[in-house]
């Protein structure tokens, strides 16, 4: 399944397929992102970043891809499981240390 | 693993009544902020901290709000008349060492309810 973050706040899978959750991101000079998870009743959750020399690193069944002409950035989850469901974020940071969110996509996965 | 803590994790509060809330951020961090999140909104920046200065705050952050770093290990935010419109979850956040664009450490938030 796939979601544009912005515009599309919800987005609902079958488990075990992929997920891929994206980002528009407002300022040009931002060189640094991450994608964080947010379960309910807690802090955002670290799950990858990437610097803006990169254009895509992978971690453990997540894979992030940055796409600095268009300002798009993406989270894609392999093999997406029921405890993935949460608020997804993603986050920019620049020369200025004021880290900024994304609105965030809500992932359901369905077993 | 070293955790951001928060405390407490419910406060409820008069409307022009002052609050603080208060934050342990990871020991070796250097690096400090307090973000807030309305109800099923995005979670939004207020204000980072360094060197015992506020370095970036947003347009949020207005003569209400202060933070302060009193010890070597706390870390508070206070508003001084809060708003029904203040009533949101609180998160904390620190990084470092060496550089602020690394991974942000967040607290499970306190959350103000303003009556």
């Amino acid at each position: 399944g796939e979601s544009v973050g912005l515009h599309l706040p919800t987005l609902s899978v079958q488990e075990g397929d992929n997920s891929i959750i994206n980002c528009a991101y407002s300022n040009s000079a931002s060189d640094y992102f991450i994608w964080y998870k947010q379960e309910s009743g807690k802090g955002p959750q670290f799950i990858i970043d990437i610097r803006s020399n990169m254009d895509k690193r992978q971690g453990q069944r997540v894979t992030v891809l940055l796409n600095k002409t268009v300002k798009h950035l993406s989270l894609q989850i392999a093999a997406t499981q029921p405890g993935d469901s949460a608020v997804y974020f993603c986050a920019e940071g620049g020369n200025n240390n004021d880290m900024r969110f994304g609105a965030g996509t809500r992932l359901t996965v369905k077993p | 693993e070293p955790e951001v803590t928060q405390t407490p994790s419910h406060q409820v509060t008069q409307m022009g009544q002052e609050v603080i809330l208060r934050c342990v951020p990871i020991s070796n961090h250097l690096y400090f902020y307090w973000y807030r999140q309305i109800l099923g909104q995005k979670v939004e920046f207020l204000v980072s901290f360094y060197n015992n200065e506020i370095s970036e705050k947003s347009e949020i952050f207005d003569d209400q709000f202060s933070v302060e770093r009193p010890d070597g290990s706390n870390f508070t935010l206070k508003i001084r008349s809060t708003k029904l419109e203040d009533s949101a979850m609180y998160f904390c956040a620190s990084n470092g060492p060496i550089s602020y664009n690394s991974p942000l450490h967040f607290g499970n938030g306190t959350r103000l309810t303003v009556t």
